[in-house]
């Protein structure tokens, strides 16, 4: 049962362009979003969030965007830099005493 | 910066004995969590502990599961009879804040399990 759906396991990006990153969910109750960032041998860190009231949140050069209607959530790193090469997850939460639910998360290759 | 700091790093132990997994969360956080990745698949939940006992759990955390916090800092991890299917990386992690509003989760670096 995948609550959280990150359809595309790899993508590659060239240096200085725009990486998106995808994320579908199914379950109507999460209003609480965030992505994770994982390097190897490390474990996930906060990159950045959104609630279900706002449809877009920046921080720097990470931007989310929400489309509740769609379910679907998607993050944008302008300009992607090769540091920005990582495992990253998206994750959300629901109303109640729920806890985080994961994608399979999405390795992003930035090419210098 | 505070962390999430997890022992061992690397654990193998043989099918069948008891393995106790060790985290310290930030000093100030008062939600813990236990979440796990098998290799390839997702990071999965496990449990959650608020105020000296669970206030949630997955259908994973059955009764060969167990956690505690016997001092206050620690925050431990112990599978009573490990399975070949036990092997995963174990990720804690804690929170200021619980749901609904859970917000940034700090996880530490894993500690990787390997059941032979």
């Amino acid at each position: 049962d995948q609550q959280v759906k990150q359809n595309s396991p790899s993508l590659s990006v060239q240096e200085g362009r725009i990486s998106i990153l995808n994320c579908d969910y199914t379950n109507s109750m999460f209003d609480y979003f965030l992505w994770y960032k994982k390097y190897p041998a490390e474990g996930p860190t906060f990159l950045i969030s959104i609630s279900s009231i706002k449809d877009k949140n920046e921080d720097g050069r990470f931007t989310v965007f929400l489309n509740k209607s769609a379910k679907h959530l998607s993050l944008h790193i302008v300009p992607s830099q090769p540091g920005d090469s990582a495992v990253y997850f998206c994750a959300a939460s629901g109303t109640g005493n729920t806890p985080l639910v994961f994608g399979k998360g999405t390795r992003l290759s930035v090419i210098a | 910066e505070p962390e999430v700091t997890q022992t061992p790093s690397h654990q193998v132990t043989q099918m069948g004995q008891e393995v106790i997994l060790r985290c310290v969360p930030i000093s100030n956080h008062l939600y813990f969590y236990w979440y796990r990745q098998i290799l390839g698949q997702k990071v999965e939940f496990l449990v959650s502990f608020y105020n000296n006992e669970i206030s949630e759990k997955s259908e994973i955390f059955d009764d060969q599961f167990s956690v505690e916090r016997p001092d206050g800092s620690n925050f431990t991890l112990k599978i009573r009879s490990t399975k070949l299917e036990d092997s995963a990386m174990y990720f804690c992690a804690s929170s200021l804040r619980g749901a609904p509003n859970t917000g940034e989760l700090f996880f530490g670096e894993g500690s990787r399990l390997t059941v032979l």
